[in-house]
């Protein structure tokens, strides 16, 4: 069975400092990854995807993640966060470029410090 | 992007009553809506997928009695929340599945309903 594991229930970083937020998936046929962003009662942005090709994938406001097939993990980074960026973030793994259901990690909530 | 709404954002009902959730796909036709149920603090578990002109598929240990969700057209699925306990006081989600030529298919997500039942 598809899951998604997220070790971090919580992460404080200072502004302007880097991030990794970590996203371990067991899938057993070519996965399709995703990482949205919740802000507080919103619901959930895509922040970006991998389907194929290059395993460095550049998303929204900055984000990029590397897919690692022989680490099973889909690794979300900033160089940089903004205060703005405070929110939980959730990993996601699907079939069919996420047309199907996906399932979803437990979610890395993210706190900035001035 | 394509544009999912949902309605009402925040609803709160009386122990024993019925609500209904409405998840529209504004600017594009979903023939594939999913509905996901968040705990607090918790991550998106889904409850069942919504096809048009079709029954929905729900997800193992969801009430399909307690959940009503209806797919009537293209741009709309609902689902009811009959007979409410405070324990289904959760944060609903709704998503709908476009396929487009060149981007392929994808999933947007609603803005959520919060609903609290006292």
């Amino acid at each position: 069975a598809q899951s998604v594991t997220q070790p971090d229930i919580h992460i404080t970083v200072s502004e302007g400092a880097s991030l990794e937020l970590r996203c371990n998936y067991s899938y057993g046929a070519t996965p399709y990854l995703f990482w949205y962003v919740q802000s507080p009662g919103q619901g959930l942005q895509l922040l970006l995807k991998y389907f194929s090709g290059d395993t460095l994938v550049q998303g929204i406001k900055g984000f990029e993640a590397e897919f690692k097939r022989s680490q099973s993990s889909f690794n979300l980074r900033k160089p940089s966060v903004h205060w703005s960026d405070a929110a939980e973030y959730f990993c996601a793994v699907g079939g069919s470029q996420g047309a199907q259901k996906l399932v979803f990690g437990q979610g890395t909530r993210l706190t900035i410090n001035p | 992007g394509a544009v999912v709404s949902q309605h009402p954002s925040r609803v709160i009902c009386k122990s024993g009553t019925s609500v209904k959730i409405e998840c529209r796909s504004l600017d594009f036709q979903a023939t594939t809506m999913f509905w996901y149920r968040q705990f607090p603090k918790k991550s998106l578990m889904l409850m069942a997928t919504s096809n048009e002109g079709s029954k929905a598929t729900y997800e193992q240990g969801v009430e399909k009695d307690k959940f009503l969700i209806n797919h009537a057209s293209l741009t709309l699925s609902t689902l009811t929340v009959t007979s409410a306990h405070p324990e289904d006081s959760s944060f609903y989600i709704c998503s709908a599945r476009r396929w487009a030529r060149v981007r392929g298919t994808e999933a947007f997500f609603g803005q959520g309903t919060r609903l609290t039942v006292v």
